[in-house]
């Protein structure tokens, strides 16, 4: 059974800090990797997706994939207030389906 | 992307009853899902709907409990039946519009059973 893990948080950054979201995966063939954003009573949206070890830019967010550690990590800098918000990593599963984390909680503090 | 709808946005049912979700989507799509998310938790995969044969369920979901239709690429339905109050929950219909692409999600459907 594939994992997918995260903190649950809540992190908590100041406005204008870098927030660092984390996310490992137990099985080492996953190929293709998702970042969505959830606010409290929406569904969630997809803002990155990442195949390539390395880093992957889009604005102030960046997804940073290694596939040898099993990690993939999403990076926010210069932090808003209204990146406050649930954010969920998926993997795809041989193309089945995908598997999420349970989330974290990022909190971003005016 | 894609821009789907849902039907209905939210419910209020009695113990017993059924209630049938529809899942609108504005362009074909390569695959289809069905998820349950209770407040605060993350998503659960009920089932991936398939375009003309039955749906592919997880573990712990069943078609009797949740049948499921997809007739077409576009569209799909999700039936909760004999419905309890622990059934109550946000259900999310979700597709993927190209290979190795990312899912996106309809705007959900609050249930209440009493």
């Amino acid at each position: 059974q594939k994992e997918v893990e995260q903190n649950s948080g809540p992190l908590s950054v100041p406005e204008g800090a870098i927030a660092s979201l984390n996310c490992t995966y137990s099985d080492r063939g996953s190929q293709s990797f998702f970042w969505y954003r959830q606010y409290s009573g929406k569904s969630p949206e997809l803002i990155m997706f990442i195949y390539s070890n390395g880093d992957k830019e889009d604005g102030r967010f960046t997804a940073q994939l290694n596939k040898a550690s099993q990690y993939v990590s999403l990076l926010i800098r210069d932090s808003q207030p209204s990146d406050s918000a649930t954010y969920l990593c998926a993997v795809d599963n041989y193309g089945q389906n995908f598997v999420f984390g349970p989330g974290t909680r990022l909190s971003v503090l005016p | 992307s894609a821009v789907i709808s849902q039907k209905p946005s939210r419910d209020i049912c009695q113990r017993g009853t059924s209630l049938t979700i529809q899942c609108q989507v504005d362009s074909q799509v390569t695959m289809m899902f069905w998820y349950r998310q209770q407040p605060g938790q993350s998503l659960t995969l009920i089932a991936t709907a398939n375009q003309g044969s039955e749906a592919t369920y997880e573990s712990g979901f069943v078609i009797d409990k949740f049948p499921i239709s997809r007739p077409n690429l576009t569209f799909s339905t999700l039936t909760v039946s004999n419905m309890s109050p622990e059934d109550s929950s946000i259900y999310l219909c979700s597709v993927v519009t190209s290979p190795s692409g990312g899912q996106y999600f309809g705007p959900g459907t609050r249930l209440l059973v009493l």
